[in-house]
């Protein structure tokens, strides 16, 4: 079967850096995003790694194993604002969006 | 706001009510989507459109019955419900386009079952 896994949730201080991971199992892969989700809004876009490596846009940046099978997305500087869901989310073999259930950041002033 | 709307916000209905959920794309994308969020459960996809043409069903029960007449409207239409279909309902559009697949959401309708 497929499976996503990322932590459940996570806390971080105001200022700090955290790092959320996302771990997959899919039958093929076509590349990752990451979308972020504020309580009661639409999941907004992210990032999209499809290479190994890392891609920096600013304060978050994310990266991708493929060998591994996995991910992480880095938030930097954490703003009181950026508390809110982290999906993260695989295309599959048929080019379908497979999602985890999501990581609930906390963030601690 | 993403260029995607959905109409109602909030929805509460019986198990014998018919309602249905409105969904409209303002990107000119050529595929939309239905997603069932239930709290901390992965996004369940119930029905893939593109060009029009419904391509995934996903074993969604019939109560739910999706209509795409044309590319920027999308309805989902409840029939006899039940409380477990109490969720948040999610649209996204996309432009299906060689591997890349970013899809657009709106703020979804959260519906209660009673």
């Amino acid at each position: 079967g497929q499976n996503i896994d990322q932590p459940t949730e996570m806390t971080a201080t105001e200022g700090a850096i955290v790092q959320i991971n996302c771990t997959y199992q899919t039958s093929g892969f076509n590349g990752l995003f990451w979308y972020q989700q504020h309580a009661g809004e639409a999941p907004t876009f992210l990032s999209y790694n499809v290479l190994d490596g890392l891609e920096e846009k600013g304060r978050f940046s994310s990266f991708l194993s493929r060998s591994k099978g996995y991910s992480y997305l880095l938030l930097k500087e954490l703003q009181m604002k950026d508390s809110a869901s982290y999906l993260c989310a695989v295309l599959d073999s048929n080019y379908q969006l497979i999602w985890g259930a999501g990581t609930k950041l906390i963030i601690k002033p | 706001e993403t260029g995607v709307t959905q109409t109602p916000r909030h929805l509460v209905m019986g198990m014998t009510n018919k309602k249905s959920l409105k969904c409209e794309q303002h990107l000119g994308h050529n595929a939309m989507y239905w997603y069932k969020q239930s709290a901390k459960k992965p996004l369940e996809l119930m029905f893939v459109y593109s060009l029009e043409e419904r391509v995934e069903n996903n074993s969604v029960p019939s109560r739910f019955s999706p209509e795409c007449p044309n590319s920027s409207h999308l309805f989902l239409h409840l029939h006899t419900l039940q409380p477990e279909d109490s969720a948040l309902y999610l649209c996204a559009s996309s432009q299906v386009e060689g591997d890349y697949n970013e899809q657009f959401f709106g703020p979804g309708t959260r519906l209660t079952v009673l």
